[in-house]
């Protein structure tokens, strides 16, 4: 495991369905985050977990969107009913809780274009 | 609330020319402050970062920074780009609590030949 894989690297989709992102984290690390970026401007922060315990949300993360990690390894991020402004680059990145160790590592993203 | 601030949003220069790229930070608790840089088609890299100690801190590819605490700075500096440079870089503060990082929008940096 050499880093953080997202899954798919690219997805059009039309206005109003619903898509699906996986991410799978470094193995131990315990912390994921969600990140959504826009052209010119830096990531946003979406949501994160530690182990399967969703911590925190932001403000920018709709009802139609849910994020999951079920088993505290893999996790999903669901947009319902997709909009044109969701069309993002929405990134994944894992830390662990160890101090000795920062390991903040970031996916390559997953690029959504809704048309 | 957390902030970055990157006041440079697009800087062009010629190779061997001295880059600085100016961060300044809003935030209370403890820093953690990164640049991180962006290559054309890539994902996000970890080019350095600050915990705490000695203020100049230097990374990777010849990049350090300076971490003044009564500017709230954090300035990318590097003494001779090269082509290979041309990149988006974003400066981040990590809040404590969460490891969540506030990043600021970028700055583009194109480097001519």
């Amino acid at each position: 495991d050499t880093g953080v894989s997202q899954d798919p690297r690219h997805k059009i989709t039309k206005r109003g369905q619903n898509v699906t992102f996986r991410c799978d984290p470094i193995s131990e690390h315990n912390r994921l985050y969600w990140y959504r970026q826009t052209l010119g401007q830096g990531p946003e922060f979406l949501t994160y977990f530690q182990n399967e315990a969703q911590l925190e949300k932001s403000r920018l993360l709709s009802d139609r969107f849910s994020a999951e990690r079920p088993k505290g390894s893999f996790s999903t991020l669901e947009i319902q009913r997709t909009e044109q402004g969701d069309s993002a680059m929405y990134l994944c990145a894992s830390s662990s809780t160890s101090a000795q160790n920062y390991g903040y590592t970031f996916g390559s993203g997953t690029r959504l274009t809704v048309v | 609330a957390q902030s970055v601030s990157q006041h440079n949003h697009h800087v062009i220069l010629s190779e061997a020319a001295s880059l600085e790229l100016g961060c300044n930070y809003s935030y209370g608790g403890t820093v953690n402050l990164f640049w991180y840089v962006q290559y054309p088609g890539q994902h996000l890299q970890l080019l350095l970062k600050y915990f705490s100690g000695d203020p100049l801190v230097k990374g990777i590819k010849g990049f350090e920074a300076e971490f003044i605490k009564s500017k709230f700075s954090f300035n990318l500096r590097k003494p001779s780009v090269q082509w290979s440079d041309t990149a988006e870089y974003f400066c981040a503060v990590k809040d404590g609590a969460t490891n969540k990082l506030i990043f600021g929008t970028g700055t583009l940096l194109a480097v001519q030949p």
